[in-house]
Formats: C-alpha cells, sequence, structure tokens
C-alpha cells in the first residue's frame, strides 16, 4: 500500500513538556529506524527496531528519548522534558529485513520545534 | 568508527554542464555505499547504491577504496536533477544495518 507515513507532520512545543512521534512502516516490513536531522547537520541514527526489538539504544541522545514498536508495525518515539537541542526533524525508515541489501524506504519527518 | 563527509554544502552549475558530488568515507571493513536524494517537497529516497554498479538518471558512483571516496558524477546536469543529495555507508555494525549519512550537499541547476 502506500509508503511510510508519520504523525504529527509538524510539531510545536513548549520546552519541558513530552512528545509522541509515531511511525507507521510500509506493511510487512520488520525492520524500522529513526533518524534525526538538525538544522544544517546530516541525518543522525538514533534506533533502530527488528520485529518488536531494539537491542542497541546507544544511538539515542540521552535518557530522556525513548522508543518502543508494537505489533512489528506501528513505532513511537518520545522524548521527555524536551529541550531547544532537541528541534529537528525526526524521520522513520522502514525495509524488508534488517539487511544493508534491503532499501530504506523513508517517511515524510516529522518537524518538532521546542520553543 | 564509521565517518561519511560530504565537502560541500551547496554546487552550483548551469544545465548541460558535468556535476561530480564529493563523497569520502571512513569505515574499516567492506563497506556499503548509497547515494540518496530528497528533492523539494519529496521524501528521501534512494538514487543508487555502489553494488548495483546501475546508472539512475543519469548519474553513477565509483567506489574506489584507494581513496575512500563515492563521488557521484553526470555528464550534462538538468534543471530536475536540483535536490538535496546525500551520501550514507552502511557498516553493517555487529551485523545490523544502519546508515551514516554525510550533512548533504545541495545541487542546483542553473537554466
Amino acid at each position: 500500500g502506500a509508503g511510510v507515513s508519520q504523525s504529527p507532520s509538524n510539531k510545536v512545543t513548549e520546552k519541558g513538556k513530552d512528545v509522541e512521534l509515531r511511525c507507521d512502516p510500509i506493511s510487512g516490513h520488520t525492520a524500522l529506524y529513526w533518524y534525526r536531522q538538525r538544522l544544517g547537520q546530516g541525518l543522525e541514527f538514533l534506533i533502530y527496531f527488528q520485529g518488536n526489538s531494539a537491542p542497541d539504544k546507544s544511538g539515542l541522545p540521552s535518557d530522556r528519548f525513548s522508543a518502543e514498536r508494537t505489533g512489528e508495525s506501528v513505532s513511537t518515539l518520545t522524548i521527555q522534558r524536551t529541550q531547544q537541542e532537541d528541534s529537528a526533524v525526526y524521520l522513520c525508515a522502514s525495509s524488508l529485513e534488517l539487511r544493508a541489501s534491503d532499501e530504506q524506504f523513508f517517511g515524510p519527518g516529522t518537524r518538532l520545534t521546542v520553543l | 568508527a564509521q565517518r561519511v563527509t560530504q565537502p560541500e554544502k551547496l554546487l552550483s552549475v548551469f544545465k548541460g554542464a558535468p556535476v561530480e558530488l564529493k563523497c569520502n568515507y571512513s569505515y574499516s571493513g567492506s563497506p556499503e555505499l548509497f547515494w540518496y536524494v530528497q528533492y523539494s517537497r519529496q521524501r528521501l529516497q534512494l538514487l543508487l547504491r555502489h553494488i548495483s554498479r546501475e546508472s539512475i538518471k543519469g548519474f553513477t558512483a565509483d567506489l574506489n577504496k584507494g581513496e575512500t571516496s563515492f563521488h557521484l558524477k553526470k555528464p550534462f546536469a538538468q534543471e530536475e536533477d536540483s535536490a538535496m543529495y546525500y551520501c550514507a555507508l552502511d557498516g553493517m555494525n555487529s551485523g545490523y544495518s544502519t546508515l551514516t549519512f554525510g550533512k548533504g550537499t545541495m545541487l542546483l541547476v542553473s537554466p
């Protein structure tokens, strides 16, 4: 069906608030990835899921960041007590399997602005 | 650690001119290299990968392990090539796939 979708497309929040970003991967894709792109920077890898499992959380910037995935489908990235440096575009991608040879399909991103 | 360097933030050329977008990488093993492109108001998408040795939209990229480079080339640029281009490396750290991206190069092709 449709490609990777993300919601909301834009989110403006106040410093200190919690936010939740959602990603709907392509149906049947077992691997899911979260990236962050801050202004003037490249895409920064945050976390990946194989199925519902995220074996390596070391890419998350701080303990304020967490992510989960359920039903081998939807994933949410939660940022607690947001800071201004969290302002960025958060991209989600999915691929058929967790292999370098499998193309990662990207969503449109969520633009987060922390005031 | 793996790293991807794209030295040019902006590359501006005239239509019909040759284009070379530079990409250098740092990785101790045998990486897989990719070029992703993001056209205005569109999502990031795969342009080509070195393992396929293909030409997409007239673009080619050759992996040079000696120079640790994966430059993207096109002999005659078109206006529709204007976009943001990202070079990416997949080092298969610990057996799983994660992409390390460069900061990107904006290509502007003027008429």
